[in-house]
């Protein structure tokens, strides 16, 4: 048990709708990843937020976006959706000392969403 | 931008046989390496790391070394179990404009049979 916790675990919906993905790291952690993992693209980085602010963007479509609150949860929204958002989507955290840089990430368990 | 080229598999291997993935890797700067493992149905696991050349990772009997002069980093197991049936990703960070991002491999399914 990596400490990170995310949920749901599973998420059915249509196309056309916005879901929300929520993510709790571990214990003191400043910085939150998401990160999705498809059949065709991999594992690819989306964002990374630390203490509350953005800190890196990485290939996050537009019609996603994602925040990080007061007690350090994150959510990551998806709006729009289409059947290729089909994915298992992760989250980490990493203890943020030195702004993330050189840091073990330590994921959680991945929502898996299916899109109709 | 940085990349990861590493085995696809999926590999098959009889419990106690020799284990290596090869792990290749282009970057602009000197990342960090790593190699994460996820078990069926969990998230990723940080398996071991390296953050300069020359530098040998290990854990759980993996071991794998930083070869700056063939932009390497091979997973190596001499006798693999049942246990580590699992999908290896190899990564490296990508330090830009002051903040980090994990890049993977396209990730590799090991099945260990008894």
């Amino acid at each position: 048990d990596s400490g990170v916790t995310q949920t749901p675990k599973h998420l059915i919906t249509a196309t056309g709708q916005r879901v929300t993905l929520r993510c709790s790291p571990r214990s003191g952690d400043l910085s939150v990843y998401w990160y999705q993992q498809s059949l065709d693209q991999g594992l690819q980085f989306l964002i990374q937020y630390y203490n509350g602010e953005e800190r890196a963007k990485g290939n996050i479509l537009e019609r996603f976006s994602a925040q990080q609150f007061p007690d350090l949860h994150s959510e990551l929204n998806l709006s729009s959706l289409e059947l290729g958002d089909s994915a298992l989507y992760f989250c980490a955290s990493s203890a943020g000392r030195a702004g993330g840089l050189q840091e073990t990430q330590y994921f959680g368990p991945g929502t898996r969403l299916l899109v109709l | 931008g940085d990349s990861v080229t590493q085995m696809e598999g999926p590999v098959t291997l009889s419990e106690e046989a020799f284990l290596t993935i090869n792990c290749t890797y282009t970057a602009t700067g000197y990342p960090s390496l790593f190699w994460y493992v996820q078990y069926p149905g969990e998230g990723l696991q940080l398996l071991l790391k390296a953050t300069k050349a020359d530098d040998k990772g290990s854990n759980k009997g993996f071991e794998a070394t930083y070869r700056k002069e063939t932009t390497s980093f091979h997973l190596e197991k001499g006798s693999v179990q049942v246990s580590d049936s699992a999908v290896y990703f190899c990564a490296l960070s990508d330090i830009q404009g002051g903040s980090e991002k994990l890049v993977f491999g396209k990730g590799m399914k090991l099945t260990v049979n008894p």
